[in-house]
């Protein structure tokens, strides 16, 4: 069964803090990790990962995955109030069913002004 | 802009009630997904379809059946509502092809069983 873990599953931080969300997954013939961001609605993708090693950005957010360890980051940097939601990992594994995803229990980010 | 929408935002029925709960997508995306999402356990999967008429069970298919008629469109059935099927339910539809796995969702119908 495959399966995929957050952690924390929460965090309280200040604003200007920089915080590090992880994602680690046990599946069968992977394919690609996505994080999503969720505030009081529905989830909004921020990136998908595929290759060990390589960071994808944007803004103050970045992203990597280790294919090795079956783990990725998630960094925020100078964190924001806007940045208070919900960071949900999920992978895409193998099979025949392009697409389906399996999600982690999601990270809950709170920053304070 | 891909467009996920669903019927309801918030519902109220009673134990014992047939519940629809209706998904409607506009980018011609051949898979769709209903969720559903409680505290500490994020996103389960309760059933998925990726053509019309075609669907498979998720992680937690009991007591949901779903229907696909239509490209576009994809119901939640809760065939007789339980007070333990309390939730938030997503939908979310994508592409059927390796390489394009994101999926876009609506913006949920928070649904209670008294």
């Amino acid at each position: 069964e495959d399966k995929v873990v957050q952690s924390p599953l929460s965090l309280v931080v200040h604003e200007g803090d920089t915080v590090t969300l992880n994602c680690s997954y046990e599946v069968t013939n992977f394919r690609s990790l996505l994080w999503y961001k969720q505030e009081k609605k529905a989830p909004t993708f921020l990136f998908m990962l595929t290759s060990s090693g390589i960071e994808k950005k944007s803004g103050r957010l970045s992203s990597i995955l280790d294919k090795k360890e079956l783990f990725s980051i998630l960094n925020i940097t100078a964190t924001q109030t806007g940045d208070s939601a919900v960071y949900l990992c999920a992978v895409e594994a193998g099979g025949t069913s392009y697409g389906k995803l399996t999600f982690g229990q999601g990270t809950i980010l709170t920053v304070h002004p | 802009d891909v467009k996920v929408t669903q019927s309801s935002r918030y519902l109220v029925k009673r134990t014992g009630e047939k519940v629809f709960l209706e998904c409607v997508q506009d980018m011609d995306h051949e898979n769709m997904f209903w969720y559903r999402q409680d505290p500490g356990l994020g996103l389960r999967l309760i059933y998925f379809s990726y053509d019309v008429k075609m669907k498979e069970k998720g992680d937690i298919p009991e007591g949901y059946s779903v229907s696909r008629e239509k490209k576009e469109r994809f119901s939640l059935i809760l065939e007789s509502a339980s007070t333990n099927q309390t939730s938030m339910y997503l939908c979310a539809s994508s592409f059927f092809r390796s390489g394009l796995p994101e999926q876009f969702f609506g913006p949920g119908t928070r649904l209670t069983v008294l």
